[in-house]
């Protein structure tokens, strides 16, 4: 089933820094969706873009979308302790599929 | 105010024992997806309901069930917990219209099968 990987799967850094997470796919995709979870809680939506999107911005958070390379990346910039998560992509599996696919999600630490 | 309400949080029961989980939404929204999530590993779709319409995932197990009463409410019912049954189970619920949109997810269910 379609599936997202999410590189790297531990992100630690320094509050104020950038964090960058990658999402590769493997078949085309109608939207990707970025999700984050904190520790034993349920996923929060952050960002949906769609095929047809190359980029999006929400407040901190850039998305961009490559579809020739089957690839997107979150940006987190001017991270905060409090964005302290589990960030997970999501896909479909293209033309009528509207299921969301979870990958293992990345761990990012931020550092006071 | 929370829309997407599983209850319980946390939930310990015997091998063997019937569990049954329970979620509930005021969105009103068409789709609900249950997922299971094991520990430090991706989100696993169980069953989907797009409006009744159910959909079973090919490789979920044989003693999960699911049921949507009413628009609202939607159930997961673990007949034989065994202990590779031990998980966070996610509901989630969407606004379907052709386009997929955000996905809203409850608190989860923390399961243990002792």
């Amino acid at each position: 089933s379609q599936q997202g990987e999410e590189d790297p799967q531990a992100l630690s850094i320094q509050e104020g820094e950038n964090a960058t997470m990658n999402c590769s796919y493997k078949t085309s995709i109608n939207n990707l969706q970025w999700y984050r979870q904190n520790s034993g809680r349920g996923l929060v939506h952050l960002i949906l873009i769609r095929s047809n999107e190359r980029e999006k911005h929400s407040g901190r958070l850039r998305v961009t979308l490559d579809t020739s390379k089957k690839s997107s990346s979150l940006l987190i910039t001017a991270s905060r302790a409090a964005d302290t998560a589990s960030y997970f992509c999501a896909t479909d599996a293209g033309g009528g599929s509207y299921i969301p696919t979870f990958g293992r999600g990345t761990s990012l630490i931020v550092h006071p | 105010d929370a829309m997407v309400i599983q209850n319980p949080r946390y939930q310990v029961t015997q091998f063997g024992k019937p569990v049954t989980l329970s979620c509930s939404q005021t969105l009103n929204h068409n789709v609900m997806y249950w997922y299971q999530q094991k520990s430090s590993q991706a989100p696993k779709l169980l069953f989907h309901y797009y409006d009744k319409d159910f959909n079973n995932e090919a490789d979920t197990p044989d003693n999960f069930q699911s049921r949507r009463p009413n628009t609202s409410f939607c159930f997961l019912d673990i007949r034989s917990p065994g202990l590779g049954d031990t998980a966070m189970y996610l509901c989630a619920t969407e606004k379907f219209k052709g386009m997929n949109t955000e996905a809203f997810f409850g608190q989860g269910t923390r399961l243990t099968v002792v």
